[in-house]
């Protein structure tokens, strides 16, 4: 499978801290990509990541990429309340027709 | 703002019934998919098309069925219910660079 994996499944934090979660994948890609999903809603794109790209910054989220280790992260800098949801990584792989998600890490940020 | 709609948010069925699941896009996006998230599990693609009229199958299949006559909607076809179909169905959109998805809020479906 080419499913991505997302550690940790979970992850609880207080507000201000930063959140980290990481996406690991098995063969080579064309771009990754974050979702978020507030609970019972659908998924939200956060950001992509194209393969010859190695951070990228959108407001509080900022994204890395290392294709050598197979691998991105998404770091959440001075996390709000209103952050707490599912994040999923997505991967953009040659020769695939379709996106491959991961199952998601579930944060939560305690007030 | 793309905007997709999924047309209802709640459906509660019964076994046997058949059942309609309907999406639209408002950004002439030529890629749809349909997809479901089940906990642990999470997002399993059963149906995408490319375009008018084109369907290909994703990873779960089996028991559903997919129309898409214009660009805009795309239907994904339940033949006959099952209590294992309970799940919360995802339509999405995407133009065919860089495939960024944008989805609906969701169809939580419950057969009974």
């Amino acid at each position: 499978s080419q499913q991505g994996e997302e550690d940790p499944q979970a992850l609880s934090i207080q507000e201000g801290e930063n959140a980290t979660m990481n996406c690991s994948y098995k063969t080579s890609i064309n771009n990754l990509q974050w979702y978020r999903q507030n609970s019972g809603r659908g998924l939200v794109h956060l950001i992509l990541i194209r393969s010859n790209e190695r951070e990228k910054h959108s407001g509080r989220l900022r994204v890395t990429l290392d294709t050598s280790k197979k691998s991105s992260s998404l770091l959440i800098t001075a996390s709000r309340a209103a952050d707490t949801a599912s994040y999923f990584c997505a991967t953009d792989h040659s020769g695939y027709s379709t996106l491959t998600f991961g199952k998601g890490t579930m944060l939560l940020v305690s007030p | 703002d793309v905007k997709v709609t999924q047309s209802s948010r709640y459906l509660v069925k019964r076994t046997g019934e058949k059942v309609f699941l309907e999406c639209v896009q408002d950004m002439d996006h030529e890629n749809m998919f349909w997809y479901r998230q089940d906990p642990g599990l999470g997002l399993r693609l059963i149906y995408f098309s490319y375009d008018v009229k084109m369907k290909e199958k994703g990873d779960i299949p089996e028991g559903y069925s997919v129309s898409r006559e214009k660009k805009e909607r795309f239907s994904l076809i339940l033949e006959s219910a099952s209590t294992n179909q309970t799940s919360m169905y995802l339509c999405a959109s995407s133009l065919t660079q860089d495939r960024e998805l944008f989805f609906g809020e969701g169809s939580r479906l419950t057969v009974l």
